[in-house]
């Protein structure tokens, strides 16, 4: 059964960074490009980030460019998201996928003084 | 960027009655390698989103054979063909054929 579990959700102040990690097993985590979308409280749903199988190529939401930075350790299964200069509008649940099909329950990301 | 124009944004449905959301994106989704990368999700409360169709027209494994998905090139279309109670939530099409993918605006399913 894949499952893909998102950790490091928090409340952070605008300006502050986070860490957001996403488990992958079930699945040759390997050999699929990954990816990071958002939901802020009552909107509707925004990807933020990919990466391909290998890492050697991200891509990324004009809304993050610069800020955000999304990683991989394929010897640990795991996806990152590296969040830095977080705003208030960068609050929302985020997501790590391995799309179309398989996404995980989210991680609450807060950003308020 | 691809915008994606989802309709209607709301359905009132009592069960059994079908139901037609309409997706139109502003570029072609068919991809040189000829699949067309739009896909289907259904959002209930509280849920990630869960994947209904991909490529158009592909149900994916354990999805109810009343959901169908149609079209080609820009213009898309879920099907219901007899609602029931468990369909309540959002309904999104997203295309995915190049970054940044982008969704339509959701359209919100209510039973009566």
């Amino acid at each position: 059964e894949v499952q893909l579990v998102e950790s490091g959700g928090d409340l952070v102040q605008p300006g502050g960074s986070l860490r957001l990690s996403c488990a992958a097993s079930g699945f040759i985590f390997s050999s699929h490009a990954m990816s990071w979308l958002r939901q802020a409280p009552g909107k509707g749903l925004e990807w933020v980030s990919a990466i391909s199988d290998s890492g050697g190529s991200t891509f990324y939401a004009d809304s993050v460019k610069g800020r955000f930075t999304v990683s991989r350790d394929n010897s640990k299964n795991t996806l990152y998201l590296h969040m830095n200069s977080l705003r208030a509008e960068d609050t929302a649940v985020y997501y790590c996928a391995s799309a179309p099909a398989y996404w995980g329950q989210g991680a609450l990301v807060t950003v308020s003084s | 960027d691809i915008v994606m124009t989802q309709t209607p944004l709301s359905l009132s449905l009592t069960p059994g009655q079908p139901a037609s959301i309409s997706c139109k994106s502003s570029q072609s989704l068919l991809f040189s390698d000829g699949r067309t990368y739009l896909d289907w999700y259904l959002q209930k409360a509280g849920q990630p989103p869960q994947l209904l169709i991909y490529e158009g027209s592909n149900r994916f494994s354990g999805v109810p054979d009343r959901f169908s998905g149609s079209g080609s090139g820009t213009g898309f279309t879920l099907k219901i063909s007899r609602v029931e109670a468990e369909d309540v939530g959002v309904y999104y099409c997203m295309q995915r054929i190049q970054p940044p993918w982008t969704f339509g605006q959701g359209t919100k399913v209510e039973i009566k």
